[in-house]
This record gives structure tokens, C-alpha cells and sequence, in this order.
């Protein structure tokens, strides 16, 4: 079945480092993929996506790029600021119509930013 | 436009109490989705609804679980009896189908239940 990998946590990094945190994924057919973000006490919200091959998705900053050959949409962004201190889940949608609901999520990362 | 609402907040109960979480979707939405979230199993899909109609539930964890959807403005999540690893958060997400890929759902802020 259709599943996601993410790079296990905690991430901690210092104010302007850079960041990755790495996903992968496994699913039959073309999926579309998908970050999304959860801040302290609230719920998830989509931080961007990408779908299909080589497609690169990016909001505030951070940016994924879909690629097909190394099934990866590892999240980047150049310098991180304590604001972006939260929970990121990278997920996967495995058909592309149809009303059967298919989203896959994968465990979560949480980051924290110091100061 | 408001978001997804939940309620309550947060909610302490004991073992064996009837627990009832409450979501209002976004208007015009067409699919509402509860989920649980923990430290060990991380995000559950439990149940999902189209037009009010349940279309999934199996992932709700045993009979003690029930959701109802009256209309499509409301959608209640219910556990009974309660037990102290039912403790979690639990999220109700809503979404408008159209075309193209699953992928954005909207979240709202969470149940926090505590089973003591």
C-alpha cells in the first residue's frame, strides 16, 4: 500500500540555519504530494504542494521539489526562524479524481528553532 | 469565512463517562473527516463523511466509537464508555471535492480529551 517516510525527530537548529527534513514515499500510480505544517495547539494546515514529477512547491520560504526518481519531497528552507517552530507532515494522494478519500500521511517532524 | 470549529477545547472526563466532540464544518464543504492524533500512532484517519454520508469508518477503533453527520453543517464524534487510552486529540477536518488530487484538507483546532 501507499505509504510515507519521514525523517524521525526532533530537529532542533539554531535562528537562520538551514533546514531539511527528508521524505519518502511509496505508492502505486503518480501521487501527488503535500506539506503540511502544525503549529503549538492547533491544527494542521497545508504548507504546500506538488503534482507531479519535478514540480517544485514553496510558500513562506520553504520549498519541496517532487522527484520522481528518488521518490522523494524533501522539505528546504534557507533560514529558519523561530516562528516556524511546529510539527510538519509530509503526505502523499495516490489517484488524481474519484470521490474514495486517499491521503497518506507520514508520522510527523518536530522542529524547534532557538533563538 | 470562519473555519473549521471544534468543540470543546479541551475536555477531562472519567473512565466509563459518555464523551460527545462536536465539529461545524466549512460551508459549502462536501466531506468532513475525524481524526485522532497521539505520540504513538501519530494521525488516525477514524471516519469520513461525503454529503453527511458516512463513507469509511474503518478505522474508528472499536464500538464505543460512533460519528453522526445530521446535516451538513454539524457532525458529532462520540465515545461510550470512555477509557483512559481514548485520551488524545482529536481533529475534524472538512474539504470541497472537485477535481484533481486529495490534498488540502482544512483543519480545525482539536479536542484535547483526557480519560482519567
Amino acid at each position: 500500500g501507499d505509504s510515507v517516510t519521514q525523517m524521525e525527530g526532533p530537529v532542533t537548529l539554531s535562528e537562520e540555519a538551514f533546514l531539511t527534513i527528508n521524505c519518502t514515499y511509496t505508492a502505486t500510480g503518480y501521487p501527488s504530494l503535500f506539506w503540511y505544517v502544525q503549529y503549538p495547539g492547533e491544527g494542521l494546515q497545508l504548507l504546500l504542494k506538488a503534482t507531479k514529477a519535478d514540480d517544485k512547491g514553496s510558500n513562506k520560504g520553504f520549498e519541496a521539489t517532487y522527484r520522481k526518481e528518488t521518490t522523494s519531497f524533501h522539505l528546504e528552507k534557507g533560514s529558519v526562524q523561530v516562528s516556524d517552530s511546529a510539527v510538519y507532515f509530509c503526505a502523499l494522494s495516490a489517484d488524481s479524481g474519484g470521490s474514495n478519500y486517499k491521503l497518506t500521511f507520514g508520522k510527523g517532524t518536530l522542529l524547534t528553532v532557538n533563538p | 469565512d470562519a473555519g473549521v470549529i471544534q468543540s470543546p477545547r479541551h475536555e477531562v472526563t472519567e473512565m466509563g463517562q459518555e464523551v460527545t466532540l462536536r465539529c461545524k464544518p466549512i460551508s459549502g464543504h462536501d466531506y468532513l473527516f475525524w481524526y485522532r492524533q497521539t505520540m504513538m500512532r501519530g494521525l488516525e484517519l477514524l471516519i469520513y463523511f461525503n454529503n453527511n454520508v458516512p463513507i469509511d469508518d474503518s478505522g474508528m477503533p472499536e464500538d464505543r466509537f460512533s460519528a453522526k453527520m445530521p446535516n451538513a453543517s454539524f457532525s458529532t464524534l462520540k465515545i461510550q464508555p470512555s477509557e483512559p487510552r481514548d485520551s488524545a486529540v482529536y481533529f475534524c477536518a472538512s474539504s470541497l471535492r472537485l477535481t484533481g488530487p486529495w490534498g488540502e484538507l482544512f483543519f480545525g483546532e482539536g479536542s484535547r480529551l483526557t480519560v482519567l
